[in-house]
């Protein structure tokens, strides 16, 4: 199994600001993906974060708003760009070394006022 | 990936058995079912997978049918720890291009009764 942490676990901030997620995997992982998860809803996948290479995002989801980075195989961040209170959400790392297993991190609870 | 319908939420009584449905009808040959849970303010756990066999963990059992169209996840023991949102999810095992991400439905609430 793997354990994924997150910085910071929750934070408030200003509109038009960013913020940056850090996802820390305690072993080495094939993928890595970042979602978000709005009030009372399911979780929509942002983006696969690809190690060395730029990620892959889905539909929806920009670079320019989202910048992910993966340096290695154990971390990634997520930033939020210019943020607005539409952003305000849980984001959500999650790591897998196959294909049926994924690990999930506890969250960022970002509030954007 | 197929689509899953499940209902929107149940209520299971302390210590019984807790069976969560999901209809999948659409599956395809080479699609797994997985299930995985939700626990307040927390992230997703995985519980169990199967491509058309019974399984069983130390987590649950997962039951699917002999033409693959649904599946049940069955909680033997229901605590109320077990208090969560359970998503059904179907997809290949092995899609291609290394890409193992998850798509979420609006999956069970599930919520133990002491």
């Amino acid at each position: 199994s793997a354990v994924i942490s997150q910085k910071p676990s929750r934070d408030i901030c200003q509109r038009g600001t960013s913020l940056t997620i850090q996802c820390q995997v305690d072993s080495q992982v094939t993928m890595m993906f970042w979602y978000r998860q709005q009030p009372g809803q399911s979780l929509t996948l942002i983006a696969t974060a690809n190690q060395g290479s730029e990620a892959t995002y889905e539909s929806g989801f920009v670079i320019d708003k989202f910048p992910i980075s993966r340096p290695n195989l154990t971390f990634s961040t997520l930033t939020v760009s210019n943020m607005s209170p539409e952003d305000s959400s849980i984001y959500l790392c999650s790591a897998g070394a196959r294909a049926y297993e994924q690990y999930f991190g506890p969250g960022t609870r970002l509030t954007v006022t | 990936d197929a689509k899953t319908t499940q209902p929107p939420s149940m209520d299971c009584a302390e210590g019984r058995a807790a069976n969560l449905p999901c209809n999948h009808s659409t599956i395809s040959g080479n699609e797994y079912v997985y299930w995985y849970r939700q626990i307040h303010s927390q992230g997703p756990q995985y519980i169990i997978h199967g491509l058309k066999n019974n399984e069983t963990n130390e987590m649950a059992s997962l039951i699917i049918t002999e033409d693959r169209k649904s599946s049940t996840l069955i909680l033997p023991h229901a605590t109320l720890r077990d208090t969560a949102v359970y998503y059904c999810i179907v997809r290949v095992a092995h899609p291609g291009a290394g890409s193992y991400q998850l798509t979420f439905g609006k999956g069970t609430k599930l919520s133990v009764i002491p």
